[in-house]
This record gives C-alpha cells, structure tokens and sequence, in this order.
C-alpha cells in the first residue's frame, strides 16, 4: 500500500510563474489536508477538502492560492505569481475519516 | 484559537539516556487529540504517539511516552534509551472534532550524541 506521494520533490519557480503542486493520497483515502512549513517553523494548516469539496479553507491566503480534489487524479495546490514569500515546504496529509492522517514528504518550492 | 508552544527551540542527549520535550497548549475544547510528531532530515512527518483528551491513562510506544496533565494543559514526550535514529525535529500538535486539521508548535530540535 503506498503511502500519500507528493510530486515533485523540489520545485523551482521564477516570481511571478505559476506553481503546481500535486498529491496523491494513501489508497481510499478520501481526505486530503495541505499545510506550509516556512524555515524554523513548525507546519500550518492551509485547506482540508474531500472529494470534489472544500471543507475547511480557514489558513489560505485570500489571494494567489487555490486547491483542488476532483473526483478523479490527485489533489492540486496551485500558487499563481509566485512570490519569494511563498518559499516554503508545502506538506499533504490524507486520512479516512476520523482516523490518523498520513503525511506525504513534502515539496519544498524555491522562488528565485 | 487554539496554540500550541513548545518552549524548547533545542534538546541533545546521550545515547541510551532519558529525554523529555515539553509543550503546552491553550483551548476551551474539552475532546481533543494531541500529538508528537518526529521529522527527520529526510522531512517525512512520522507520527510518534497520539492522545485523547478522554483518556486519562498516559499513551505509551515502546521507548515513548507521554506525560498528560489536562488541567495544566501540558503534554511532555519522554524518550527513553535514545538511540541516534531518535535525533529529529519534533512537533507536538492539536486537533479536535471530526477531521485532522492539526494546529502545530514551532519544534524542539533534538540531538543525540554518541
């Protein structure tokens, strides 16, 4: 059984180009949490969402960022305009329902 | 809001010594979870012990354990016998309700030396 993979790895983006960032959940996971972990700190959480739903976009910029988890194919974190502030290790958990949420390795994004 | 701090930006041990992270929380919640979670160079997340607020017995994994104290609103990881594989980053966190939004500390670094 796989576990969440997330790809790429390592992502470089120019300011002002778009970043794509993509997750794939453990399988019959239905939920999928995005966080961002900036340097010397701990992660925050970004949006939950389920399946074709967002549920819970409380720590998402109001500007530039979107998420998706269509039906089917991975979940997606889109930045448009990257900026150098947007740096950072951007993490994705998945879980069934109520139970324990497993966290794919991250993609660290580098904006030069 | 909910907070969660961890006091200790860093820790090191001896190998095969006994070591222990604190972190405290702030909410007006009553059912919730809290968590340690390890982070080794490679940045995979690894949960190392989970607890229900409900549960007044302290949760333990093997060399780890927790210290549970609901009124102070604490929750210390010991490690025992700490073995090099032990040096990580580690998180302690906090959820509650339904879902897995989990709300973070800064980290306590954690060194072992041989």
């Amino acid at each position: 059984n796989a576990g969440v993979m997330q790809n790429p790895r390592h992502l470089v983006r120019r300011r002002g180009q778009e970043a794509r960032l993509r997750c794939s959940p453990m399988k019959g996971h239905s939920h999928v949490y995005w966080y961002r972990q900036l340097p010397e700190e701990g992660l925050k959480f970004m949006v939950y969402l389920q399946k074709e739903n967002i549920i819970d976009e409380s720590g998402m910029p109001k500007e530039r960022f979107s998420a998706e988890f269509p039906k089917e194919g991975p979940s997606i974190l889109r930045i448009q305009q990257v900026v150098r502030g947007d740096s950072a290790a951007y993490f994705c958990a998945s879980s069934i329902q109520n139970t324990e949420a497993f966290f794919g390795q991250g993609t660290r994004l580098t904006v030069v | 809001a909910q907070t969660v701090t961890q006091s200790q930006p860093e820790m090191s041990v001896q190998e095969a010594e006994t070591v222990t992270l604190s972190c405290t929380y702030d909410t007006s919640e009553s059912d919730y979870y809290l968590f340690w979670y390890k982070q080794p160079p490679s940045r995979q997340m690894i949960l190392v012990i989970r607890q229900e607020a409900y549960k007044q017995q302290n949760a333990t994994e093997n060399r780890f354990s927790v210290n549970f104290q609901k009124a102070a609103k604490s929750f210390s990881l010991k490690i025992s016998d700490s073995q090099l594989g032990d040096a990580a980053m580690y998180f302690c966190a906090y959820s509650f309700g339904s879902n897995y939004k989990l709300t973070f500390g800064k980290g306590t670094l954690l060194t072992v030396n041989p």
